[in-house]
């Protein structure tokens, strides 16, 4: 079985550009969740979708946002990026159903750098 | 929120010796807590723990939870330098989410 896969893996944007990371989940899993990854927080949750649905959301300011598309597949944007937003931003899916407790595995992150 | 922490912050060890890795949290809706590796890319899954007093392992590591003490404990022998990384433990709420709460982790160094 394929694991979860992001894209892109590397990026680098300037100040107030915005931009979009995707996330494809191993198959069968509903639940997408997106953390942002930094030396000084470690990591933090920013929010979770399943079955289209965000189910909770992180303390994060409005610029970012997320989607996720009928085939789980999901998205997050960041508009308006500042410096503070270089991360290493990491998607992790489940199966994500309530009943019962579910691992949850990494892709492989996606590290953005805002100049 | 809930609050993980994470003893030591950082463990320089030598290859052969035994290194246990602690986890506490605080509780108000606890689910379950999992256990990460990480070297220099994502956060790989170790173990998932829900039930107080089982032990689970996986080779040299194995890790158990006290749900009444609030805190979890990461044993690994027989270190190797592979075993090199930071370790995380997370917790997971109650609530019908997915949501983790990560601790800072333990960066761990098995010299040879």
């Amino acid at each position: 079985k394929a694991g979860v896969t992001q894209t892109p893996r590397y990026l680098i944007k300037t100040r107030g550009q915005q931009v979009t990371l995707s996330c494809s989940p191993i198959s069968g899993h509903r639940s997408v969740s997106w953390y942002q990854q930094t030396p000084g927080q470690g990591l933090q949750f920013l929010f979770e979708y399943f079955s289209e649905t965000q189910r909770n959301k992180g303390n994060f300011p409005g610029r970012f946002s997320g989607r996720q598309f009928s085939n789980s597949r999901s998205e997050m944007n960041v508009s308006t990026l500042e410096l503070g937003d270089s991360a290493l931003y990491l998607c992790a899916s489940s199966l994500g159903r309530i009943q019962g407790d579910h691992e949850q595995y990494f892709g492989p992150g996606t590290r953005l750098t805002v100049t | 929120e809930d609050k993980v922490v994470q003893s030591p912050l950082s463990l320089v060890v030598h290859e052969g010796d035994t290194v246990t890795l602690n986890c506490s949290y605080e509780v108000t809706n606890f689910r379950s807590l999992l256990w990460y590796k990480q070297e220099k890319k994502a956060p790989t899954f170790l173990f998932m723990l829900t039930s107080s007093g089982i032990e689970k392992k996986s080779g040299r590591l194995s890790s158990i939870l006290d749900k009444k003490e609030l805190f979890s404990i990461l044993n690994i022998t027989a270190t190797q330098t592979g075993d090199s990384a930071v370790y995380l433990c997370a917790e997971r709420w109650q609530g019908g989410s997915e949501k983790l709460v990560f601790g800072k982790g333990t960066k761990l160094t098995v010299n040879p």
